[in-house]
C-alpha cells in the first residue's frame, strides 16, 4: 500500500482555519484519499474522501492536488470539539476492505 | 441505530489465558477489520476480512487469530496473551460499495 506523510502535529485558534496536509507521492491512479480522525477516547470517525476533484461536506473540504501527490484537509472554522489526530489514508480503488492508518496529525485547538 | 459493539470494554488478564473480543455490527456490511493502538505508533491493523469465511492478515496478526462465521461477527481471539498484546482494539465495519468505515469504542486490554 502507498504511504503518507503527515506533520506529528499542528495548532490552530478557535474560529479560524486549519489545512491539515499529507504527502503521499506513491500513489497510483486508483488510489483514494480518506480522512479519519479519532477525538480523545474514542474511535476514529470518517471526515471526508475524494479521488480527483475537490470535495466538500458538511465537515470539511478536501483539497487534492493536480498530480495527486499530496492532498490538504481543510476545517473552516476550527472549534474546540475539532481538537483530534488526523489521519491521512491511501485506499485502493476504493474499495477494499483495509485501510492502513499512520501515525496522524494531532490538531490542538486553542480558544 | 447503526452501530459496532465490542465487549468487553475493558479487560484484564495474566499470561497465558486465552480470551476473545466479540465485534458485532447491525449495517450488514461485508468488510470487518480489527485494529490495535499503542501510544506513538498509532493504528496499526492486525487481521481482516472480506466476507464470511474470507480473512487475512494485517500488518500486526503474531499472536492472534480471527474467525468471521458470520456477517455481522468478527472475534479477535488472543489463544496465550503476553503482555506486549496490552492495547487498545478497535473492530471496524465498511459496506462493499460504501467509503465510510464504523469504528467500534474499542476494547482495552491489560495483561500482566
Amino acid at each position: 500500500d502507498a504511504k503518507t506523510t503527515q506533520p506529528n502535529s499542528m495548532e490552530s485558534n478557535e474560529e479560524e482555519p486549519v489545512h491539515l496536509p499529507c504527502n503521499h507521492s506513491t500513489i497510483s491512479g486508483t488510489d483514494y484519499i480518506h480522512w479519519y480522525r479519532q477525538l480523545p477516547s474514542q474511535g476514529p470517525e470518517y471526515v471526508i474522501h475524494g479521488l480527483t476533484s475537490n470535495v466538500n461536506n458538511r465537515m470539511a473540504s478536501l483539497a487534492i492536488a493536480e498530480d495527486r501527490k499530496s492532498s490538504t484537509l481543510i476545517l473552516h472554522r476550527a472549534t474546540l470539539r475539532d481538537a483530534a489526530v488526523y489521519y491521512c489514508i491511501l485506499n485502493y480503488g476504493g474499495s477494499q476492505g483495509n485501510l492502513i492508518f499512520g501515525k496522524g496529525t494531532k490538531l490542538s485547538v486553542k480558544p | 441505530e447503526a452501530q459496532v459493539t465490542q465487549n468487553p470494554r475493558y479487560l484484564i488478564t495474566v499470561t497465558g489465558k486465552k480470551l476473545t473480543v466479540t465485534c458485532s455490527q447491525n449495517m450488514n456490511h461485508e468488510y470487518m477489520s480489527w485494529y490495535r493502538q499503542d501510544p506513538g505508533l498509532g493504528l496499526r491493523q492486525i487481521y481482516y476480512s472480506m466476507n464470511v469465511e474470507v480473512t487475512d492478515k494485517g500488518d500486526v496478526p503474531e499472536g492472534y487469530k480471527v474467525s468471521r462465521k458470520e456477517k455481522r461477527n468478527f472475534p479477535l481471539i488472543l489463544e496465550s496473551p503476553s503482555p506486549n498484546q496490552t492495547s487498545l482494539y478497535f473492530c471496524a465495519s465498511r459496506g462493499a460499495k460504501q467509503e465510510t468505515q464504523y469504528f467500534g469504542p474499542g476494547t482495552r486490554l491489560l495483561v500482566l
